[in-house]
């Protein structure tokens, strides 16, 4: 099984900043086969990138994508209110599918 | 508009069965492969279990092996997660999810709202 774990778990900044996620696995996670998902309160998670790079239909290009192998980030520029959310990465290169832990991204 | 509208959840005790279900609208439901993911409170997503667009393969999570059955019905474009032999630890929010590739489950681009489990005496 392949684990992932996303830091920092949880990150707090204002709107209009810039963030940057983490998410490193033990071992490579070959094809780039990760994806990057947000949740709000109450909601089901939301796709946002998938092939570690490739932003989703309708997803604002302040979400970018970049890592192969072991490391991945997720980045997230000029923070909007409604960005401020869990996010959690996903690998899909084995068949036992497996997911970090999550970084919470607050308002500061 | 594709929807996924998971049911079947509820209060169980520690033993117990039930099966959960997921009906499906807006896209080829045999062209895709379908996944259960579910998330204890204030918890991270654990993919439990997920079968390929035929049906005829299926993957779990090592927690769950041996007392889930994932299976579809593509008469009624229904995906199911029967659960035996529950434990307090699979309390959680059980989402349904579609997967972009047919044959195993790639990234999710799809969710149902989820079903709350509570196993509980």
């Amino acid at each position: 099984e392949i684990v992932l774990t996303q830091s920092p778990d949880t990150l707090s900044l204002s709107p209009g900043e810039g963030a940057t996620l983490f998410c490193r696995a033990s071992q490579p996670v070959g094809r780039n086969y990760l994806a990057w998902y947000q949740q709000k309160p109450g909601q089901a998670p939301k796709l946002l990138i998938s092939g570690a790079s490739s932003r989703v239909t309708g997803i604002p290009d302040r979400f970018d994508g970049r890592g192969s192998g072991t490391d991945f980030t997720l980045t997230i520029s000029n923070l909007e209110p409604e960005d401020f959310a869990v996010y959690f990465c996903q690998q899909y290169d084995t068949s036992q599918v497996t997911f970090g832990q999550g970084t919470k991204l607050e308002i500061k | 508009e594709v929807q996924l509208l998971e049911s079947g959840g509820g209060l169980v005790q520690p033993g117990g069965s039930l099966r959960l279900s997921c009906a499906t609208s807006g896209f080829t439901f045999s062209t895709y492969a379908m996944a259960w993911v579910r998330q204890a409170p204030g918890k991270g997503l654990e993919c439990v279990a997920w079968v390929s667009h035929t049906g005829s393969g299926t993957e779990y999570a090592d927690s769950v092996k041996g007392r889930f059955t994932v299976s579809r019905d593509k008469s009624k474009n229904t995906v199911y997660l029967q659960m035996n032999s529950l434990r307090v630890e699979d309390t959680a929010v059980y989402y349904c999810a579609k997967s972009v590739s047919p044959a195993w489950v790639t990234s999710l681009d799809h969710w149902g709202q989820g079903t709350l489990l509570t196993v509980s005496s």
